[in-house]
């Protein structure tokens, strides 16, 4: 059964800071997909991941997969109060059926 | 068209009752799931429709679960005498199968609260 953990579980930081949220997961997979979820929201799409080595950037975030490690990270640059949200990474393993299998969500609260 | 829409938005019912969400995927989009996610919990696959044929049900769907989409646009999932356990959020998304991936794309949810 296909695992997918994520750490840290809570994480308060302070604005201009650096951090780095980690995923890992169980089972082979080249499809790693990160999702943001405001409180009482749905999911928004971030990034999609695809091979390994695989680096997506969008403003202050940045997503990075290592497959042989089972290893996704996203790294968060100079953090503002509008990233805080609840980050949640997401694993398919299926081609032709791509179902995700979530971690628990890293819940990141940016302090002034 | 804006997205994936879910309706109703909430949903309280007592124990025992039967309660339909409603999921309006992207107009072109193939493919639909349904999630559930519990407080402070990520979503957990339920089922999956490409066109109309549900082609996987998780073990988490028990037999008071079912979801359809007749015709290959909206689907309906239908929790039947109801338990507190349902309690959840429901989440549909839908996607365009390209050549070996895909984005699922969330709607609102459907907020069920069971008394």
């Amino acid at each position: 059964e296909l695992k997918v953990e994520q750490n840290p579980l809570f994480l308060s930081m302070q604005e201009g800071k650096n951090y780095t949220i980690y995923c890992n997961y169980s089972t082979t997979s080249d499809r790693l997909y990160w999702y943001r979820q405001d409180p009482g929201k749905s999911l928004e799409s971030l990034f999609v991941l695809l091979s390994n080595g695989a680096v997506k950037q969008e403003g202050r975030l940045m997503a990075s997969l290592d497959t042989k490690a089972r290893l996704s990270t996203l790294h968060i640059t100079a953090a503002v109060h509008d990233l805080s949200a609840t980050y949640f990474c997401a694993v398919d393993i299926n081609f032709g059926n791509e179902k995700l299998t979530f971690g628990t969500g890293t819940r990141l609260t940016i302090i002034p | 068209d804006t997205g994936v829409s879910q309706n109703p938005r909430h949903k309280i019912t007592k124990r025992g009752q039967n309660v339909t969400f409603r999921c309006d995927p992207i107009s072109e989009h193939n493919r639909l799931y349904w999630y559930r996610q519990t407080l402070g919990q990520g979503p957990e696959f339920l089922t999956y429709f490409q066109n109309e044929a549900q082609l996987e049900k998780s073990r988490l769907l028990s037999d008071r679960f079912s979801a359809e989409r007749p015709k290959g646009s909206f689907s309906t999932l239908e929790i039947q005498r109801t338990e507190q356990g349902d309690s959840a959020m429901y989440l549909c998304a839908s996607s365009y199968m390209r050549d070996s991936w895909e984005t699922q794309y969330f709607g609102p949810g459907t907020r069920l609260l069971v008394l």
